[in-house]
């Protein structure tokens, strides 16, 4: 089966760096996507690994290393709009898009 | 373009009814998935709907099921409704193409059984 594991909740301060990680153990691997989700909203995309190292955009980067079955996120520049659940999500392999997805990591910015 | 459409965006039903929620997705979109979300499980993948076939399927009873039409809109039907099925039912539509294409979800519909 498939195991994906998550930090329930973090707080961070405005304009800090942020770094909320997820671990997993799946049969077969094909991509780790993050997602963001803010309350009463549906999630929206934001980061797609699926090779090795860090993946930059704006003040979101992903890492990901396969061997060690791990990913974080990583938020520089906190605003206050980034407090948002943060949902990881595993693409198993065999040519079947069946994402698993974490509990979400609540990301909680204060000033 | 137009983004990806649920209807209803809310439901009340009782123990035992049967519900059908609708996806509309985003022109050109021709996969159409479904999740349930609930603070319990998470967001879990129901199934995915290309070419009006159903292409994959996660693990939930055969109480819920779905099709998709020819212009991509899919339904989602969930019969005989458990206490446990109140939850967000939300689409997420694509393209077509290979897993790294970026899914975009619509809003998502809540339904409360009571």
């Amino acid at each position: 089966g498939q195991n994906i594991d998550q930090p329930t909740e973090m707080t961070a301060t405005e304009g800090a760096i942020v770094q909320i990680n997820c671990t997993y153990q799946t049969s077969g691997f094909n991509g780790l996507f993050w997602y963001q989700q803010h309350a009463g909203e549906a999630p929206t995309f934001l980061s797609y690994n699926v090779l090795d190292g860090l993946e930059e955009k704006g003040r979101f980067s992903s890492f990901l290393s396969r061997s060690k079955g791990y990913s974080y996120l990583l938020l520089k520049e906190l605003q206050m709009k980034d407090s948002a659940s943060y949902l990881c999500a595993v693409l198993t392999s065999g040519g079947s898009y069946i994402p698993t997805f974490g509990r979400g990591t609540s990301l909680i910015v204060h000033p | 373009k137009a983004g990806v459409t649920q209807t209803p965006r809310y439901l009340i039903k009782t123990r035992g009814q049967q519900v059908t929620l609708s996806c509309s997705p985003i022109s050109g979109h021709r996969s159409v998935s479904w999740y349930q979300q609930t603070p319990g499980q998470g967001l879990q993948f129901l199934f995915e709907y290309f070419s009006e076939t159903q292409r994959n399927k996660g693990n939930f009873p055969g109480r819920f099921s779905g099709r998709q039409f020819s212009n991509s809109r899919s339904e989602m039907n969930v019969s005989t409704l458990e206490l446990g099925d109140s939850a967000l039912y939300l689409c997420a539509t694509r393209t077509s193409g290979g897993p790294e294409e970026t899914q975009y979800f619509g809003p998502g519909t809540r339904l409360l059984v009571l």
